[in-house]
């Protein structure tokens, strides 16, 4: 168990619709990541947040956006969905930046029908 | 735009036997590298970060050597075991600008036959 959390498990959705993943890092964590990760495709980084600003940005779809709140857990919003976007959605955290090992919670399997 | 291969794509190993596998990246410009294992239906879970050339890093029977001139890392798993059957990626950190991510290869996928 990374100490990551991310909820829900699973998302079935149609397309057009807006969808919400959560996600609280390990403790003490101060970085998020989210990466998406689509069949044939490698782990595609997202966006990061650091205690609570943007801290990098990846090829995030204008559809999709994300935040990081004061408790430092993380939402990753997705609207206007298509049938492209069923994958798996990781978080994952870090005590700091990118010289340090992250942590990578179970993932949300969201599927656009 | 950085590209992080990994070979080979898959590999098939008796238990017993030690194996190893490529990760090679753009040699410039180099900040950090990355070793993940994800076993199926779980998420990857960090090995290594390595920094700097020459490198050597070892946790229990996996080890991987780092070299940041030629561009390429090594991970090494010895007397394999149907436990260690699992994809392992390497990540590179790329930096664009002010902001850096990690940049994932595809992965090598293990299998060890018991």
């Amino acid at each position: 168990d990374s100490g990551v959390t991310q909820t829900p498990k699973h998302l079935i959705t149609a397309t057009g619709q807006r969808v919400t993943l959560r996600c609280s890092p390990r403790s003490g964590d101060l970085s998020v990541y989210w990466y998406q990760q689509s069949l044939d495709q490698g782990l595609q980084f997202l966006i990061q947040y650091y205690n609570g600003e943007e801290r990098a940005k990846g090829n995030i779809l204008e559809r999709f956006s994300a935040q990081q709140f004061p408790d430092l857990h993380s939402e990753l919003n997705l609207s206007s969905l298509e049938l492209g976007d069923s994958a798996l959605y990781f978080c994952a955290s870090s005590a700091g930046g990118l010289y340090n090992e992250q942590f990578f919670g179970p993932g949300t399997r969201l599927t656009v029908l | 735009i950085l590209n992080v291969e990994q070979s080979p794509q898959s590999l098939h190993v008796q238990e017993g036997d030690s194996t190893n596998f490529t990760c090679s990246f753009p040699s410039s410009n180099f900040y950090a590298l990355h070793w993940y294992r994800w076993e199926t239906a779980k998420s990857p879970e960090a090995l290594f970060v390595m920094t700097l050339n020459g490198d050597e890093k070892k946790k229990g029977r996996i080890s991987a050597t780092l070299n940041t001139k030629e561009g390429y890392s090594y991970l090494y798993i010895k007397g394999s075991q149907p436990e260690d059957s699992a994809t392992y990626l390497c990540a590179c950190l790329n930096y664009g600008g002010s902001q850096g991510n990690l940049i994932f290869g595809k992965g090598t996928k293990l299998s060890v036959k018991p």
